[in-house]
């Protein structure tokens, strides 16, 4: 099994260019998440999704857009990138036990994108 | 709003001293409580999890977790930590109904060998 795998790995873009981040897990998994991990300030969650073709606004949300055509893709889109959007980007899936919720996080390797 | 602190934000240990770091959260509710850790360079991974029954929680590593919900915490705890211990430590938490992970801002743990 190869997890939640996140391309690329690493990043530079000119402010105003836009890239698209792949999350592919294959675990089968319903939930899937994108966070930006900056110094001092931890996870925060830009988008999430709860099933294909479904998604919704995290914490974090301006200057991103997703997708979830396939249960097993999550795509973070930058249209405009800004250095603000300079950040490490974690992608992670998760599934509902049925009683218990939400459990584990599953995290892909992370993308270190930087905006110059 | 929902939501998990951590009240240290840099531990300095000197080897095989004991750990103990902060977590609490600010909801109620059926709540799951996980420790992850993040070892420089990589991605977070699970070191233990709770979901309910008994409150201590062991998980790998030798770490352990108490969930006190009179005190809404839920602190991690290691007897005698190692220089490989040296990472970023998050706490996070969710609920039984919800779809979304709530992470604190993490403690950076240095271990001195």
């Amino acid at each position: 099994n190869a997890g939640v795998t996140q391309t690329p790995k690493f990043r530079v873009l000119k402010t105003g260019q836009s890239m698209t981040l792949l999350c592919a897990q294959d675990m089968n998994h319903e939930y899937m998440y994108w966070y930006r991990q900056d110094p001092g300030m931890g996870l925060r969650l830009i988008h999430y999704s709860v099933g294909e073709g479904t998604t919704a606004k995290g914490e974090v949300p301006d200057g991103y857009n997703v997708s979830r055509l396939k249960k097993q893709n999550f795509l973070l889109g930058l249209e405009s990138a800004a250095p603000s959007q300079t950040s490490v980007y974690f992608c992670a899936s998760s599934y509902q036990d049925r009683g218990r919720g939400n459990t584990e996080a599953f995290f892909g390797q992370g993308t270190r994108l930087t905006v110059v | 709003a929902q939501s998990v602190s951590q009240h240290n934000h840099h531990v300095i240990l000197s080897e095989a001293a004991s750990l103990e770091l902060g977590c609490n959260y600010s909801y109620g509710g059926t709540v799951n409580l996980f420790w992850y850790v993040q070892y420089p360079g990589q991605h977070l991974q699970l070191l233990l999890k709770y979901f309910s029954g008994d409150p201590l929680v062991k998980g790998i590593k030798g770490f352990e977790a108490e969930f006190i919900k009179s005190k809404f915490s839920f602190n991690l705890r290691k007897p005698s930590v190692q220089w490989s211990d040296t990472a970023e430590y998050f706490c996070a938490g969710g609920t039984n109904t919800g779809n979304q992970f709530y992470f604190g801002t993490g403690t950076s743990l240095t271990v001195i060998p």
